[in-house]
């Protein structure tokens, strides 16, 4: 199994103020992954994260509004930028672990209030 | 492209009594992993239970079991002996084996499961 924490836990912010949310594995990890969990709806991926190089985004998620960074194999921020409180949602940071990658493990995940 | 699909969105159990939340995906791959994750009030999404889709027998953690049909595209997850504890938001969500296939999770919308005394 992997532990991951996440900092901070919640925060409330204005809008157009940026936020870093860091996110800490106990283990090397190749790929970690940051999803966005809005009220009352499921987990979806913004990107992923491989250490050395560019993070990947999916559709409707772009570099400028959410950067990533990888500096090392236990450790990434995501940022939001340029906030609005459509931005208020958990985001949370992910791994894979095993063998295989076979097992998916996620943080405590950060809550975020946009005024 | 790969989708999940929780039709209940909520269920009651007694406690101590079994009950079964249902999902179902659909791919046009053979290779993949599919999960349980049950998030509380706290948020934490915590795995419950994974099934590779190469295993012909369901996989087992204690009180939770699936009933892993492929050719149905049905995974649903049984959980025996309920406790309180076991209230939360469950998500089914499906990740590709296939190369070249995406790494994300694919979830469902969740189900609400509440546990009576």
């Amino acid at each position: 199994s992997a532990v991951i924490s996440q900092k901070p836990s919640r925060d409330i912010c204005q809008r157009g103020t940026s936020l870093t949310i860091q996110c800490q594995v106990d283990s090397q990890v190749t790929m970690m992954f940051w999803y966005r969990q809005q009220p009352g709806q499921s987990l979806t991926l913004i990107a992923t994260a491989n250490q050395g190089s560019e993070a990947t985004y999916e559709s409707g998620f772009v570099i400028d509004k959410f950067p990533i960074s990888r500096p090392n194999l236990t450790f990434s921020t995501l940022t939001v930028s340029n906030m609005s409180p459509e931005d208020s949602s958990i985001y949370l940071c992910s791994v894979q672990t095993g063998t295989w990658g076979e097992t998916q493990y996620f943080g405590p995940g950060t809550r975020l209030l946009v005024l | 492209a790969q989708t999940v699909t929780q039709s209940q969105p909520e269920m009651s159990v007694q406690e101590a009594e079994t009950v079964t939340l249902s999902c179902t995906y659909d791919t046009s791959e053979s290779d993949y992993y599919l999960f349980w994750y049950k998030q509380p009030p706290s948020r934490q999404m915590i795995l419950v239970i994974r099934q590779e889709a190469y295993k012909q027998q369901n996989a087992t953690e204690n009180r939770f079991s699936v009933n892993f049909q492929k050719a149905a595209k049905s995974f649903s997850l049984k959980i025996s002996d309920s406790q309180l504890g076991d209230a939360a938001m469950y998500f089914c969500a499906y990740r590709s084996l296939t190369q070249g296939g995406s790494e994300k999770l694919v979830f469902g919308k969740g189900m609400k499961l509440t546990v009576n005394p």
